[in-house]
């Protein structure tokens, strides 16, 4: 039972190049997050689905889209990075919005 | 949501009890406090959370004021593991969107 998955763990990209992030989980949850942390901070909602087929927006969801490709699979995607981009993104999962949220390992973007 | 004030660190002695306060003066009646910590770089791990009335689980336990304008997390017997930014959210039940503030940097130490 592995949890909450992110691929990759690390990369680095020049502004203005595309990426999507994967998270997976195997945890049989409805609803999954996109969260970012920049150093020093909280965790920000970036978009988040209560079940598959739904997505809703967060606190910070300017330069990001999500798809909800199945029920396991929730990715992000960055059209066209920019070094604001630079951060730690963590995706999590939970049985529905009420319950707990349980996080994957994260994500460290840069943008050069 | 209602916002919630910690401090931004505190030290603890191995083995002692940690016990990390929190208000949240502006709490609304239908909403929870909830209690995350994050270990050096990793992903938030979920504590513990409540209502109204305290709670215990195998991790901590959470006492919440009657008035329900401050709670404390409190971590029986701290260890070194322990060490962690500990963050104290308010939100309603179904809501989802988790609010991190800034936390509380508890530093165990033997």
């Amino acid at each position: 039972n592995a949890g909450v998955t992110q691929t990759p763990k690390f990369q680095v990209l020049k502004t203005g190049q595309s990426m999507t992030l994967q998270c997976a989980q195997d945890m049989n949850h409805n609803s999954m997050y996109w969260y970012r942390q920049d150093p020093g901070m909280g965790l920000r909602l970036i978009y988040y689905s209560a079940s598959e087929g739904t997505t809703d927006k967060g606190e910070v969801p300017n330069g990001y889209n999500v798809s909800r490709l199945n029920k396991r699979e929730f990715s992000l995607r960055l059209e066209s990075a920019a070094p604001s981009q630079t951060s730690v993104y963590f995706c999590a999962s939970s049985v529905d919005l009420r319950y707990e949220q349980y996080f994957g390992p994260g994500t460290r973007l840069t943008v050069t | 949501d209602a916002k919630t004030t910690q401090p931004t660190s505190m030290d603890c002695a191995e083995g002692r009890a940690a016990n990390l306060p929190c208000n949240h003066s502006t709490i609304s009646g239908n909403e929870y406090v909830y209690w995350y910590r994050q270990i050096h770089s990793q992903g938030p791990q979920y504590i513990i959370h409540g209502l109204k009335n305290n709670e215990t689980n195998e991790m901590a336990s959470l006492i919440i004021t009657e008035d329900r304008k401050s709670s404390t997390l409190i971590l029986p017997h701290a260890t070194l593991r322990d060490t962690a930014v500990y963050y104290c959210i308010v939100s309603a039940l179904g809501r989802g969107k988790l609010i991190f503030g800034q936390g509380t940097e508890l530093s165990v130490k033997p």
